[in-house]
Order: structure tokens, then sequence, then C-alpha cells
């Protein structure tokens, strides 16, 4: 079983639609959670912390469930520029720190 | 800033060839990570580095060696290229190792091994 998984997708919506993805992880003591955007062929960039009592910036809004360990993320009035790979990520600990445990991705297009 | 740059963007290699992937960063950050992306899975860690002269193993670290020389710099070695390291190869690097700071990546490198 993956650590972190998510539906890949696609996911196609129309401008302005709202659209949720989701995510579950594994590990029980995972620590801080993360949503990064990765456009075709890019690096990955964070997009959002997500913390517990949940976190909103402007159209996007990120949940965190620790009992049931899942994750998720709303984006609202879809735009064309939000069409992206949505990556979900986990903190956990390792020898030395912590590292970030990826999930393979949602993909979102929005179309005209 | 240039933040995150690697060298180089794209390469094709033989089974059995060698080369090394070069990450540099001017942020003075002291962490940095090597990570490989494949499709249908997440990015997965190589190797990363605590600080100049230190390196430890991640989660796929066979078939690769690194080394953190200097602070700015991160180098990935493949000392005998396989197939099943076509990848794309993306550098990162972060203010801390809580893994609550952001990590900054590089562009990547894509690297096939035929």
């Amino acid at each position: 079983r993956k650590e972190v998984e998510q539906d890949p997708g696609p996911f196609n919506v129309p401008e302005g639609a709202t659209v949720a993805f989701n995510c579950t992880y594994s590990n029980s003591a995972s620590q801080s959670f993360f949503w990064y955007r990765q456009d075709c062929r890019k690096e990955p960039k964070l997009l959002m912390s997500v913390y517990s009592s949940g976190n909103e910036d402007g159209r996007f809004t990120a949940q965190l469930n620790r009992a049931s360990q899942y994750i998720s993320l709303l984006i609202r009035d879809s735009k064309l520029s939000d069409s992206a790979t949505y990556l979900c990520v986990v903190n956990n600990r390792m020898e030395y720190g912590n590292k970030l445990v990826f999930g393979a991705g949602t993909i979102l297009r929005v179309k005209s | 800033n240039a933040g995150v740059t690697q060298t180089p963007k794209f390469r094709v290699l033989k089974t059995g060839q060698s080369m090394t992937l070069l990450c540099a960063q001017d942020m003075n950050h002291e962490y940095m990570y090597w990570y490989r992306q494949d499709p249908g899975m997440g990015l997965r860690l190589i190797h990363y580095s605590v600080g100049e002269g230190t390196t430890a193993k991640g989660e796929v670290p066979d078939g690769y060696n690194v080394s953190r020389l200097k602070k700015q710099n991160f180098l990935l070695g493949l000392e005998s290229a396989a197939p099943s390291q076509t990848s794309v190869y993306f550098c990162a690097s972060s203010y801390d190792l809580r893994g609550t700071d952001t990590q900054y990546f590089g562009p990547g490198t894509r690297l096939t091994v035929l």
C-alpha cells in the first residue's frame, strides 16, 4: 500500500466550477501536511500547508482529518490557470530529521 | 536569486555509462535533497544532506551516490546507468529539516538510459 494515496483523475471541469480532491495517508505519526502544485514538465511548488483547523487561501481551502488520516483540497471558481497536477504531501520522521512523502498526484483540467 | 538550478536539463545515456547531475542553490539552505519522479508514482527521495560534508540515504538510494563538498552544491552520481534509472530527477533545498519549512525545487533533469 502506498503511504500517500490520491485519485489520479483527471478531473475535467468547466471554468467557474468547484472541485475537491482527496488524499489518504497511512502513517498515523505523520506530523505535517501540504498540497503542492506541479505544472506539466515543471517542478513542484508549494501551494499551501494543511492544518487541523482547516485553512483557506483565496479560492483554495484545505482540510485535515487526523482521525481518518484524510486530507482534502477544495478549489472554488476554477480558472484555466488552475490546470495542473496537485500533489498531496505528508511529513514523516526519518533517521535524520523528517522527510516529505509525495502522493502520485491528481490531474486537474479546467476547460473554457 | 536563481533559487535552485540543475544541470544538465536533459541527458541520454547508454547502459553502463556514468554521469553526474549537479544541483546548486543560492539561498544558503542547509538541507538538500535528490528525488526521482516516475509516471504514476510520487516523488521518491534518493539521498539527502543535512549540511556540508554530510549525506544520508533516502527511500531509493541503490545505484546512486552523492556528495556535498560545498554548502551550495549537491551532486548525484550514477556509476553504471541502468534503464530502470530512466526518470526525471529533481533537486530540492530547504532552510530546515523539520519538514515544516518549504522545499524549493529545481527545474529537473530528464534522464533516459538506453
